[in-house]
Order: C-alpha cells, then structure tokens, then sequence
C-alpha cells in the first residue's frame, strides 16, 4: 500500500520568511496529492492540491510542486504570517480508484512575530 | 448543509466497554473514511468504504468494525475497548478528491 512520509516535523520561522515542507510517496499510481491544514483543536481542511499531470500549482501565498519523477512534492509558503501556525499534512491516493488517503505524519509550522 | 457530523464530541470508556461513534454526512458523498490522530503521528486510516455495503481495511483496523448500509452514515464500532486506542477520531467524506472532516470524537479509555 501507499506510504507517505514528511519532513520535517517542526518548523520555526520568522513572519515574513518563507516556509517548506517536503513529503515522499511510494506508491507510483498515486495521482492525487493534497495538503490539509489543522489549527488546533479544530479539524484538517483543504489548503491547496495537485494532480499528476500538473507540476506546479500555485494560489496566493501558497505553492504546491510534484516531481513524478522522485515521487516527492513540496508546499511552499511566502511572507508567512502568525495565522499560519498550525499542523500541516501531506497525502497521496489514486483518484476513483477505490483507495483512499493516505496522510504523512504531519509539520508543526511555527511563525513567531 | 450540515457537512460531516459526528457524534458524540467527548467519551470516556472503561477497558472492555463497546461503543458506536456515529458519523453522517449530508453532500451524497460515496466515499467515507474513518480516520485516528495520535500525537506526532499524523493521521492513520482505520477503514474507508466507497459506497453503501462496500467497506475496506485500512493502515490500522484491528479493534474496530465499520457497517455502510445507507450512503449518509458510517459508524465505527469498538467493541473490547482497550488504552492504545484512547485517541481522537475523525470521520470524513468525499466525492472524488478534497475529503471534508468532521469536527473529531475525543475518546479516551480508562
């Protein structure tokens, strides 16, 4: 089955840096790859996604690259801001293929003011 | 539109208790997951179903029972309960691709 695995496990950053957070996958029929974001206490939301037959997706603030290739993709954040503390979680399946989403482990994303 | 419901929001169980946690969804969604949150350890499926009377195991199903006989509800069930699966439980739906989540069962077994 699918295996996912993201790195690091806690980042700190300063407003205004930006932030990166990494994720394998194993399974190389996995086209779907999302990025679920969870304030705490509260439950995982859709942040940005990406199919395979894209490379980069981008919205506002935030960026998602997959490299096939490596089986790895990213999430990248610019100028964070304070509202951006929060766990972040990557995931991988296979559209209307009957599987279902398998998640990494998850990124404490600290931005100190 | 209510989303992905689960009930209840808290319980404590005693070891060897059973318990149903309930979950209901309103967007006609075929596919259905339960999922368990641990710290540090992300999110770990225990079984998922992609239409009512299909179910399938997930990463870690040993403890726990699922039914879907009607598209809307996907009710997990622990029968023997035991300390490792002291745990906060999200259920969550999706037609294809974004999953949405419920707002999460704190269960904690003493």
């Amino acid at each position: 089955g699918e295996n996912v695995e993201q790195h690091p496990s806690t980042l700190s950053v300063q407003e205004g840096d930006s932030a990166v957070i990494k994720c394998t996958y194993s399974d190389s029929a996995s086209n779907y790859f999302p990025w679920y974001k969870q304030e705490l206490g509260k439950r995982p939301q859709l942040i940005i996604d990406i199919r395979s037959n894209v490379g980069e997706k981008k919205d506002q603030r935030i960026a998602v690259t997959l490299n096939k290739t490596a089986k790895h993709f990213s999430l990248h954040i610019t100028e964070t801001q304070p509202e951006d503390s929060a766990v972040y979680f990557c995931a991988a399946s296979r559209i209307q293929a009957g599987t279902a989403l398998i998640f990494g482990k998850g990124t404490t994303l600290s931005v100190s003011s | 539109n209510a989303g992905v419901t689960q009930t209840p929001k808290f319980r404590i169980l005693k070891i060897g208790q059973s318990m149903t946690l309930q979950c209901t969804q309103d967007m006609n969604h075929n596919y259905m997951y339960w999922y368990r949150q641990d710290p540090g350890m992300g999110l770990k499926l225990i079984y998922y179903s992609v239409g009512a009377g299909i179910t399938d195991k997930g990463e870690v199903p040993n403890g726990y029972n699922v039914s879907r006989s009607t598209t809307e509800d996907f009710p997990l069930r622990l029968e023997l309960a035991a300390p490792s699966q002291t745990s906060v439980y999200f259920c969550a739906s999706s037609l294809s691709t974004e999953a949405f989540f419920g707002q999460g069962t704190r269960l904690t077994v003493v």
